[in-house]
């Protein structure tokens, strides 16, 4: 268990929806990280915010925000979904900023119909 | 090109030593990382080297860096059927904005008994 809670493990919805995604980093950790896993795309990296701030900005599409809370909780919000946005993302968090010794959550799978 | 490479796939027999290999792109990368995905999981740190070092041992793993090639390498001694998943290479990229970890599409480990 690295500690990064992600919710809903699972979720499926219909094309032209909205879906939030939440994220509560590892106690103590300011940074947290989105990441998308598709089969074609591989691993890409959405967005990071730290203590509340967002800090670097990855393939992110248009459709697709973000935002991190005072108690430092992050949330994903994919809006106009297409079925090309079936994917797992994942969070990931860390103590300061920089990727070393990042740990990621399980991932939430999220299936478009 | 932008892509950090990997092989897709390696097998190899219980015992063996395992060799998984990665070109990355930014020669300013400051940590290269090693990242492994179970079935079902998310991704568990293995284990990262700082730019400035030539090779990292911990435990089974020993980690080589090649600077001027911008090759890096995962040995697994001993390697066990747990070892089966896939390994991802990551490379740590600043920008103004902060920094990301870009990662490669990752190789698929096969152990047999």
């Amino acid at each position: 268990d690295s500690g990064v809670t992600q919710t809903p493990k699972h979720l499926i919805t219909a094309t032209g929806q909205r879906v939030t995604l939440r994220c509560s980093p590892r106690s103590g950790d300011l940074s947290v990280y989105w990441y998308q896993q598709s089969l074609d795309q591989g691993l890409q990296f959405l967005i990071q915010y730290y203590n509340g701030e967002e800090r670097a900005k990855g393939n992110i599409l248009e459709r697709f925000s973000a935002q991190q809370f005072p108690d430092l909780h992050s949330e994903l919000n994919l809006s106009s979904l297409e079925l090309g946005d079936s994917a797992l993302y994942f969070c990931a968090s860390s103590v300061v900023n920089s990727n070393t010794e990042a740990f990621f959550g399980q991932g939430t799978r999220l299936t478009v119909v | 090109g932008e892509d950090v490479e990997q092989s897709l796939f390696l097998s190899v027999r219980e015992g063996d030593s395992s060799v998984i290999n990665c070109t990355y792109t930014d020669s300013s990368s400051t940590y290269l990382y090693w990242y492994k995905q179970e079935p079902g999981a998310g991704l568990q740190l293995l284990t990262y080297i700082f730019s400035n070092m030539d090779m990292k041992q911990d435990q089974r793993l020993t980690v080589l860096l090649n600077k001027k090639d911008k090759h890096l390498s995962l040995r697994i001694a001993d390697t066990q059927t747990g070892d089966s998943a896939i390994y991802f290479c990551a490379e740590s990229r600043f920008n103004q904005a902060g920094t990301a970890l870009i990662f490669g599409k990752g190789t698929t480990l096969s152990v047999s008994s």
